[in-house]
């Protein structure tokens, strides 16, 4: 089957640093998703991992780990604007024209002055 | 990134009716579209996956019966929620892979939403 973890809510202040893991069980790992969704938007597309290692864009990193089922979302220099839902997902494999993402529960994440 | 346009954004609709939703992509061939629905402070779930020319597969749990889903074109896919009820009442969201052209299936665009009133 097919399971995804992350956490329900956090919270930081602006400036500051904050990660958000995501764990998963997947039986056909085709590459992992990290989205930004506003209230009532739909989701953006922040970062995308398939191999081993850190993806950097900007503010936003994300780290895979296959071996592991493990990835993070690493925000730096918080700021207001961040406070959004943050959705990982996971593409499971199921041939050509099937493969799907699979998202996780999502994380809550408020942003303080 | 490319661009996928869900039309309408928001509709209401009287229990016992039908409600059409479009999702186009409109700078790059969809093969595969998907349908999503969300509730409040929830995450995405799946609902089908539509293929261009052929029928959708549905997500354990979702009639096929009530969630009509037409691909009848590599732009546009539709989804029918037929005789309504309140508890139908959520935000539904599609998406549309391109597997030829520019992005390469590396990830999948997000039409805006459609929020479902149904009273």
């Amino acid at each position: 089957g097919q399971n995804i973890d992350q956490p329900t809510e956090m919270t930081a202040t602006e400036g500051a640093i904050v990660q958000i893991n995501c764990t998963y069980q997947t039986s056909g790992f085709n590459g992992l998703f990290w989205y930004q969704q506003h209230a009532g938007e739909a989701p953006t597309f922040l970062s995308y991992n398939v191999l081993d290692g850190l993806e950097e864009k900007g503010r936003f990193s994300s780290f895979l780990s296959r071996s592991k089922g493990y990835s993070y979302l690493l925000l730096k220099e918080l700021q207001m604007k961040d406070s959004a839902s943050y959705l990982c997902a996971v593409r499971d494999r199921g041939g050509y024209n099937t493969d799907k993402l699979i998202f996780g529960t999502g994380t809550r994440l408020q942003v303080f002055p | 990134g490319a661009v996928v346009s869900q039309h309408p954004s928001r509709v209401i609709c009287k229990s016992g009716t039908s409600v059409k939703i479009e999702c186009r992509s409109l700078d790059f061939q969809a093969t595969t579209m998907f349908w999503y629905r969300q509730f409040p402070k929830q995450s995405l779930m799946l609902m089908a996956t539509s293929n261009e020319g052929s029928k959708a597969t549905y997500e354990q749990g979702v009639e096929k019966d009530k969630f009509l889903i037409n691909h009848a074109s590599l732009t546009l896919s539709t989804l029918t929620v037929t005789s309504a009820h309140p508890e139908d009442s959520s935000f539904y969201i599609c998406s549309a892979r391109d597997h030829t052209g520019r992005y390469m299936n590396t990830e999948a665009f997000f039409g805006q939403g459609t929020r479902l009133t149904v009273v």
